[in-house]
């Protein structure tokens, strides 16, 4: 089946600063999201990216189907942004069935 | 517009207790899934729906029963609890038909078995 990888695992960020997460995917989407688990483990969404570029504020997302990858930008990150930040897909092959990555935890310091 | 909801937030159940988690959405959405996060973890699709009537299983489907009557409900149902099934479940729900195929999760179950 498909594979979801998520890079890095752990990310540890000052206040302010910008960072870039990192979905990599092995097979052709249908469907992708990113959602960030706050530490309360709500899941939001963030964004619905198949393709293109996206922005949303201090976030955007960017997803190259061809090759196979997603990227997350945070822009100007703050305390509130700390969480578990997932990739999901749903595969173009084998039906409706989504595979989340391992996530990356983000911390932020004020 | 409640979006989707999870019953109970909590639920605490001794080896070999049978329960139901229910889910509900009133977004009018087709597909429907359940989901299990265990620590540390991303999340793992146990069964889905694509409709009332159709289900269908996921990564992990073993120990668990589903089946969709509604449009608006898809319970959940542990037929025999054991430890391994504790986690956090995950309702999701989002159309089949575009524009967009955004998905939405419910605010989860917390589920422990001793």
């Amino acid at each position: 089946g498909i594979q979801v990888e998520q890079s890095p695992p752990d990310l540890i960020l000052q206040e302010g600063a910008n960072s870039t997460l990192r979905c990599n995917f092995s097979d052709s989407v249908n469907n992708l999201q990113w959602f960030h688990q706050n530490p309360w483990g709500q899941l939001i969404n963030l964004f619905y990216i198949p393709s293109g570029t996206k922005q949303n504020g201090r976030l955007s997302a960017t997803t190259v189907a061809t090759e196979r990858y997603s990227l997350l930008y945070i822009s100007s990150s703050q305390t509130t942004d700390s969480g578990v930040y997932f990739c999901a897909v749903e595969p173009s092959t084998g039906g409706f069935k989504t595979i989340f990555g391992a996530g990356t935890r983000l911390f932020v310091k004020a | 517009n409640a979006g989707v909801t999870q019953t109970p937030k909590f639920q605490v159940l001794k080896t070999g207790q049978s329960m139901t988690l229910q889910c509900a959405q009133d977004m009018n959405h087709e597909y429907m899934s359940w989901y299990r996060q265990d620590p540390g973890m991303g999340l793992r699709l146990i069964h889905y729906s694509v409709g009332a009537g159709i289900t269908d299983q996921g990564e992990v489907p073993n120990g668990y029963n589903v089946s969709r009557s509604t449009t608006e409900d898809f319970p959940l149902r542990l037929l025999s609890a054991a430890p391994s099934q504790t986690s956090v479940y995950f309702c999701a729900s989002r159309p089949i038909a575009g524009p967009s195929y955004e998905q939405y999760f419910g605010p989860g179950t917390r589920l422990t078995v001793t």
